[in-house]
Formats: structure tokens, sequence, C-alpha cells
């Protein structure tokens, strides 16, 4: 069945530094894949997302890249904030199923 | 309405008991996902609507566990004879799908439910 992988599971960094996520998935036929932002206690927010029609989008600080060969995607934060602590899911959908799969999460950590 | 809603927020139950969770998608949006979150973990699939079709019921965990939706648009998640491990936050999304593939979901803010 369709599977998503992330990593890492725990990331610490000191404010301004970048701080990268990755995300591998098994169903080749997946076409759209976000990213959400869990606060504690809160909704998980979308933040950006790409379809694979698409190898690369931005959004200010936000980056997401995608290898579809290698059925690789990641998110990339620049210039990271305390305000950018939170946990962190990447997500894959198939075009057979709809059904949109998430990842184990990555919590991020940025230290002032 | 403005965001998806979910009730009741919190829930408390005795094991054996059954709850049911209601979620009412943002309007307009023709599908909708349940999904299940236990403390500190992952975002766990239990089932998806199209309108009030459900394709995809492989996620539901047992038998003890139904959704249905009617007149495509609020939805109930059934716990029947709940179990301490069913304790998690469930989490209710919708998203407006038109023929076109990759959509964002857009969550509520969960009901919490707590077996004792």
């Amino acid at each position: 069945g369709e599977n998503v992988e992330q990593h890492p599971s725990t990331l610490s960094v000191q404010e301004g530094d970048s701080a990268v996520i990755k995300c591998t998935y098994s169903d080749s036929a997946s076409n759209y894949f976000p990213w959400y932002k869990q606060e504690l206690g809160k909704r998980p927010q979308l933040i950006i997302d790409i379809r694979s029609n698409v190898g690369e989008k931005k959004d200010q600080r936000i980056a997401v890249t995608l290898n579809k060969t290698a059925k690789h995607f990641s998110l990339h934060i620049t210039e990271t904030q305390p305000e950018d602590s939170a946990v962190y899911f990447c997500a894959a959908e198939s075009y057979n199923t709809d059904k949109l799969i998430f990842g184990t999460g990555t919590r991020l950590q940025v230290f002032p | 309405g403005a965001g998806v809603s979910q009730s009741p927020s919190n829930k408390v139950t005795e094991k054996g008991k059954d709850v049911e969770l209601r979620c009412d998608p943002i309007s307009g949006h023709t599908a909708l996902y349940w999904y299940r979150q236990s403390l500190g973990q992952g975002l766990e699939f239990l089932i998806y609507f199209q309108g009030n079709s459900a394709p995809d019921k492989s996620g539901l965990p047992s038998d003890r566990f139904s959704a249905e939706r009617t007149g495509g648009s609020v939805s109930t998640l059934t716990i029947q004879r709940t179990q301490q491990e069913d304790s998690a936050v469930y989490l209710c999304a919708s998203s407006q799908f038109v023929g076109v593939k990759g959509e964002a979901i857009y969550f509520g803010e969960g009901s919490w439910l707590t077996v004792v």
C-alpha cells in the first residue's frame, strides 16, 4: 500500500540557520505533495504544496523540491525563526486513490 | 461556514460506551476525511468521503469504527464499545473536489477523546 517516510523525526537549529526535512513515497502514481505545520495543541495547517508537474516551488522563506524519479520531496526553511518551531508533516496523494497519506512528522525546534 | 467545525471538542467516556463525533465541512467542499492522531504521533488515515460515498474504508482500525455522511455535508464518526487505545484526537478535514486531482485539505480543530 501507500507509504510515506519522513526524516528526521526531530531537528534542532539555531535561529537564522536553514532546516531541511525529507520525505520519500512508495506509490509512483502520487501526484500531489502538501506540507503541513502543526503547533502544539492546534490543527495542522497547510504551508506549501507542490504538484508532480513542477520540480520546485518557493514561498518567501519556504521552498519545496520534488524528484519524481527518486520519489523524494523535501521542505527547506531558510533564516529560521523561533516561531517556526512546530511539528511538520509531509503528505502524498495518489492519483489513483485520492487518499492523502501523511509522513510521521518532524519536530523542529529553533533556538534563539 | 468559515472553516471545518467539529464537535464535541473534548469527550471523556467510560470504557465500553459508544461515542459519536461530528464534522461539519467547509461549505461547498465535497470531499471529507477523518484522521486519528494519538498523543505525539502522526496522522493516521481512517476514511474518506466523496459526496456521500466512501470509496476507501481500509483505514478504519476495527469493526467498532464506522462513519457516515448524509446530504453531502455533515459526517459522523461512531466508535462502539470504546477501548482505552481509542484515546486520541480525531481530526476531520475537507477539500473542494471538482474533478481536478490534488486539492489541499483543511483541518478542523479536532475532537479530543479520552476513554477511562
